[in-house]
């Protein structure tokens, strides 16, 4: 069974330039989350889907992220403008029901220079 | 957010020694768990721990819920190289919010 893919790997932009990361949860996992790792500091919650809701969208930093999960399969996280900060390691998890064992992805780096 | 200290953030010991990471809160966890993450590699779960007092073990790796449940260890004995790695703990954010809190982790190097 295939785990959590992200893509890219790695990403580098410029300051105002938009980017897109990608998630594909475990087939049948209802629950994806968002977490990002910002250099120095822990990995922090973004947000949580279930199938295609957003059920929790807490620790998303500010409305430049956007996050959707249409159809609820894959999941897409814009930065739109990136900043400098919005640089760090960005991963996705998926579980099957709520409570349950989160998967992890290997995660996206992102640079914004 | 209940917050998760970890420590010590590094330590590098050598292969057959026993050592023992801790993560500590002072707010109370209904659970706690453990990662183990190499690079390039997102965080993948040891063990969770739920009940307070309980002890786990995973071959060489010791792991223990304080009584309060804020607290855990993990107790690695006669180190392998194998061992390196950064191992996070991790709870529920609490207060009805979802997803996990993180500790900042410790970088275990083993070496040979």
């Amino acid at each position: 069974e295939a785990g959590v893919t992200q893509f890219p790997s790695h990403s580098v932009i410029e300051k105002g330039q938009t980017v897109t990361l990608r998630c594909d949860p475990i087939s049948g996992h209802d629950n994806l989350y968002w977490y990002r790792r910002v250099m120095g500091k822990e990995i922090k919650f973004l947000l949580h889907f279930v199938k295609e809701s957003k059920q929790d969208e807490s620790g998303m930093p500010n409305n430049r992220f956007l996050a959707e999960r249409t159809g609820g399969t894959y999941s897409t996280l814009k930065v739109q403008p990136a900043e400098l900060e919005d640089s760090g390691v960005y991963f996705c998890a998926s579980s099957q029901d709520l409570g349950d064992t989160q998967y992890f992805g290997p995660g996206t780096r992102l640079t914004v220079l | 957010t209940q917050l998760l200290e970890q420590s010590p953030q590094f330590l590098s010991i050598q292969e057959g020694e026993n050592l023992t990471v801790y993560c500590n809160s002072s707010s109370v966890f209904s659970s706690l768990q453990w990662y183990r993450q190499e690079p390039g590699e997102g965080p993948v779960l040891l063990v969770t721990v739920v009940t307070g007092g309980e002890v786990k073990k995973l071959k060489r790796l010791t792991f223990q819920f304080g009584d309060a449940r804020k607290d855990s260890s993990l107790h690695i004995t006669a180190a392998q190289p194998g061992d390196t790695g950064l191992y996070l703990c991790a709870g529920p954010r609490g207060g009805g919010a979802d997803g996990l809190t993180f500790g900042k982790g410790t970088h275990l190097i083993i070496q040979p």
